[in-house]
């Protein structure tokens, strides 16, 4: 079965500490993946995607992910966190052509000022 | 603005009533899904649709039904013989709906007295 793994359910770090939020999937057909990002208070939204190119896309806010086929990885990382970036992030994978997609657990992300 | 509209943002039942929830879009987007999001758990797919008049289940429909008679719309009933309901409920849509990016409605707290 299809499924997407986070590796650390919260995560504490201080403000302008680097980022790097762990996300594994299982499935072996091509997929586009997707990190959500959602603010307190706010909707779930994107915060960037991978579909098909160069493997290391970038995001809003300073965020970029790459994109390792062999290891099955679309990490999500952040040189320098700010107070704002709390928040919970979903790491989402969908079969490309497909309807369904498939969330990670969350990461919930606290940063201290 | 476009986007996607959920009502009520907060809605208690006694446990053994049906409940409708309901999502609206003005993005003019073919598919719609339902989300339930629980904590540590992230988003499971209840249903789908991907065309008016045509819907799937997800991987956790029991309980649950829905329609699809317009395309802006996509309402969710939480039946009785759903045996846990109280939980976040997250409607989306994608414009084409293949792997495309999910657009989300701020969501509904269900909870079940």
């Amino acid at each position: 079965a299809q499924s997407v793994s986070q590796h650390n359910h919260h995560v504490i770090l201080s403000e302008a500490a680097s980022l790097e939020l762990g996300c594994n999937y299982s499935y072996g057909g091509t997929v586009n993946l997707f990190w959500y990002v959602q603010y307190p208070g706010q909707h779930l939204q994107l915060l960037l995607k991978y579909f098909s190119g160069d493997p290391l896309v970038k995001g809003i806010k300073g965020f970029e992910a790459e994109f390792i086929k062999s290891k099955f990885s679309f990490n999500l990382r952040k040189p320098s966190v700010q107070w704002s970036d709390t928040a919970e992030y979903f790491c989402a994978v969908t079969n490309t052509g497909g309807f369904k997609t498939i969330f990670g657990a969350g990461t919930r992300l606290f940063v201290k000022a | 603005d476009g986007g996607i509209t959920q009502s009520p943002k907060y809605l208690f039942r006694k446990e053994g009533q049906n409940v409708t929830l309901s999502c609206e879009q003005n993005l003019n987007h073919d598919a719609m899904y339902w989300y339930r999001q629980d904590p540590g758990q992230g988003l499971r797919l209840i249903y789908y649709s991907q065309i008016v008049n045509d819907f799937q289940k997800g991987d956790i429909a029991e309980g649950y039904s829905v329609s699809r008679e317009k395309k802006e719309s996509f309402p969710l009933t939480v039946t009785s013989a759903q045996k846990n309901p109280t939980a976040f409920y997250l409607c989306a849509s994608t414009q084409g709906g293949r792997g495309d990016t999910q657009y989300f409605g701020p969501g509904t707290r269900l909870t079940v007295l």
